[in-house]
């Protein structure tokens, strides 16, 4: 099982252009995520999904959008980078019932100049 | 409002001595206390987790001790070894209407040997 993947993995771009972060299991999850990680703002969540074409906004979804066509994938957009998502993205997924371990991918450092 | 208080930011301990990080809640529904370990460029990934029907769990040299009534957690690793050396998030589960993952802010350990 290679769990959650995570395309790609660096990426720079200027302010104004889009993006898709891929992020990939296969273990079955339902449910999948999409955080952020800032220095000393540990985990932040963007969006998140309870199963195959549902998805629904987190703690910080301004200026991004996402879509779970299959179970097994769940898409991270950015419209219109700017500078300020600048910052490592996470992926990761979980069963609906317990355990509740949540599986992360190895993230996307974005840096927007 | 951050929901999962956690501290110290950093932390330094010697080789053979013994880390201690804390972190505090508020919300009394939730009911999963993980901790994960992330490794620089690398993902986080679950490390020990306890529910608040126990005072305390070990695992090897890793210890989460928990009080409900003060809603604080922490973790203690014994014997520390450079191989330590990484940040450590702790997490609380709320259901609301799915898994939600409220993460600490972080502490980045460092074991000098």
């Amino acid at each position: 099982n290679a769990g959650v993947t995570q395309t790609p993995k660096f990426r720079v771009l200027k302010t104004g252009q889009s993006m898709t972060l891929l992020c990939a299991q296969d273990m079955n999850h339902e449910y999948m995520y999409w955080y952020r990680q800032d220095p000393g703002m540990g985990l932040r969540l963007i969006h998140y999904s309870v199963g195959e074409g549902t998805t629904a906004k987190g703690e910080v979804p301004d200026g991004y959008n996402v879509s779970r066509l299959k179970k097994q994938n769940f898409l991270l957009g950015l419209e219109s980078a700017a500078p300020s998502q600048t910052s490592v993205y996470f992926c990761a997924s979980s069963l609906t019932g317990g355990p509740y371990e949540q599986y992360f991918g190895p993230g996307t450092r974005l840096t927007v100049t | 409002q951050q929901q999962v208080k956690q501290s110290p930011q950093s932390l330094i301990v010697q080789k053979g001595g013994i880390s201690i990080i804390n972190c505090a809640y508020e919300n009394t529904a939730f009911d999963y206390f993980p901790w994960y370990q992330q490794f620089p460029g690398k993902g986080p990934a679950l490390l020990i987790a306890i529910r608040p029907d126990v005072s305390e769990k070990k695992e090897g040299r890793f210890t989460i001790s928990f009080n409900k009534s003060a809603k604080q957690f922490s973790l203690h690793i014994m014997d520390s070894q450079p191989g330590d050396s990484a940040t450590y998030f702790c997490a609380a589960l709320g259901r609301d209407n799915f898994n939600k993952f409220y993460f600490g802010s972080g502490t980045k350990l460092n074991v000098k040997p």
